[in-house]
């Protein structure tokens, strides 16, 4: 089965950015999505389709995704920010599954 | 204004059963393809199943095959997941979640109903 890889954490001060990686086997050609998670609360789109934005989301988040690597970046970081954040893609090879990567946390120092 | 929520959850003995339910409301139900997520605690996420909008293709994580089994009733707007022979793994916020409109990524979730599987 696919697997996706995030670092388990990462940490930026307020106002700098913060890039959240997600490596797979050439990831690059597969659709990465990506969600924030905060305490107690179920998940939010925040990067659909590599780079694409839904509405309501503010654009200091973006993507991007080529060869082995998709990354999540969040410019000028707010403390507000700080959550988990998967990446997740649909893997057409192993029956239809959809997989998560194992979430990043993101703090703001 | 989309809404999905989650009820059923509680504590249950391993080896037991439980049925998931999820009330959706806002959008057109029977014409989003449908899952269920969990997350156990302290972990990731885990997609668990997925329904087509007629009910006619199903899919599930390998752990679950066998066990858990999803199913709809557009009629209700109503999304369920019946899972049998529960073990101390299965144990996790299961979500409720909306597959977007002919794409491969959920853009609506519940809140979350907990499941515990414990003696």
């Amino acid at each position: 089965s696919y697997v996706l890889t995030q670092p388990p954490s990462v940490s930026v001060a307020p106002g700098q950015t913060a890039r959240i990686t997600c490596g797979g086997n050439n990831i690059g050609s597969k659709s990465v999505h990506w969600y924030q998670q905060k305490p107690g609360q179920a998940p939010v789109l925040v990067v659909y389709d590599d780079s694409d934005r839904p509405s309501g989301i503010p654009e200091r988040f973006s993507g991007s995704n080529s060869g082995n690597t998709a990354t999540l970046t969040i410019s000028r970081v707010e403390a507000g920010d700080e959550a988990d954040y998967y990446c997740q893609v649909w893997d057409s090879s192993s029956d239809h599954h959809w997989v998560f990567g194992g979430g990043t946390k993101l703090t703001v120092l | 204004e989309v809404q999905l929520v989650e009820s059923g959850g509680g504590l249950v003995q391993p080896g037991g059963s439980l049925r998931l339910s999820c009330a959706a409301s806002g959008f057109t139900f029977s014409s989003y393809w449908m899952s269920w997520v969990r997350q156990a605690p302290g972990k990731g996420l885990e997609w668990v199943a997925n329904i087509k909008q007629d009910g006619s293709e199903k899919y599930y994580v390998d752990s679950v095959k066998g066990r858990f089994t999803i199913s709809r009733d557009n009629a209700k707007n109503s999304l369920y997941l019946q899972m049998n022979s529960l073990r101390a793994e299965d144990t996790a916020v299961y979500y409720c979640a909306r597959v977007a409109a002919g794409l491969y990524y959920f853009d609506y979730w519940g809140q979350g109903t907990l499941v515990t599987v414990s003696s």
